[in-house]
């Protein structure tokens, strides 16, 4: 079964530029979510998707950040202008349902010089 | 929720058995506790989880107390692929994942 993809692994930008990362869940799971993890702290929750809806994206910045999920399958993540703080390791899991387990992808390592 | 307690780092030895604690005194009794794992470089891994029982799967063994105020991770025979950060989570009742600082783990031969 494959996993979780996501692309770029890698990317760096500069302050105020924008950026988008894509993830592909695992087929047939209906919950998706987007994590940022800061160096050295765990993950934190940006926002979960159930099938193409927002359930959570309470922690999400809106100001700068936003994420879609048409279809119910692939997700999108821009930020939108960068800022120095949002250089991170962007993880997107997927789970077949909001109580099951989640798988998570490789991440996004993003840098903003 | 409820808050979990880790030590920041251990090590053992390859093919010894491996004991994680986990404190979580204020756990509520509709909380599992969850157990992922993240090698460098890579996404969280699940491990396994309980929530009253002791349970046992094909990677690790979790030991919880009676009154469920902690918890033990056990990987039975360690090896140098289990180095990584190991996280103990308390999952309330919307699943979702609230990851601490967890234990670094270093496996060494």
């Amino acid at each position: 079964e494959a996993g979780v993809a996501q692309s770029p692994r890698y990317k760096i930008i500069e302050k105020r530029q924008s950026v988008a990362f894509w993830c592909n869940p695992i087929s047939g799971h209906a919950t998706l979510y987007w994590y940022q993890q800061i160096l050295g702290q765990g993950p934190k929750l940006l926002i979960q998707f159930q099938n193409n809806g927002v359930v959570d994206d309470s922690q999400l910045p809106k100001d700068r950040f936003s994420a879609e999920r048409l279809k119910g399958v692939d997700s999108t993540l821009k930020i939108q202008p960068a800022k120095l703080e949002d250089s991170a390791v962007y993880l997107c899991a997927s789970s077949p349902d909001w109580y099951n387990e989640q798988f998570f992808g490789p991440g996004t390592r993003l840098t903003v010089l | 929720d409820a808050k979990t307690t880790q030590p920041p780092s251990m090590d053992c030895a390859e093919g010894r058995a491996a004991n994680l604690p986990c404190n979580h005194s204020t756990i509520s009794g509709n909380e599992y506790v969850y157990w992922y794992r993240q090698i460098h470089s890579q996404g969280p891994q699940y491990i396994i989880h309980g929530l009253k029982n002791n349970e046992t799967n094909e990677m690790a063994s979790l030991i919880i107390t009676e009154d469920r105020k902690s918890s033990t991770l056990i990987l039975p025979h360690a090896t140098l692929r289990d180095t990584a950060v190991y996280y103990c989570i308390a999952l309330p009742g919307d699943y979702k994942l609230s990851f601490g600082a967890g234990t670094t783990v270093t496996v060494r031969a």
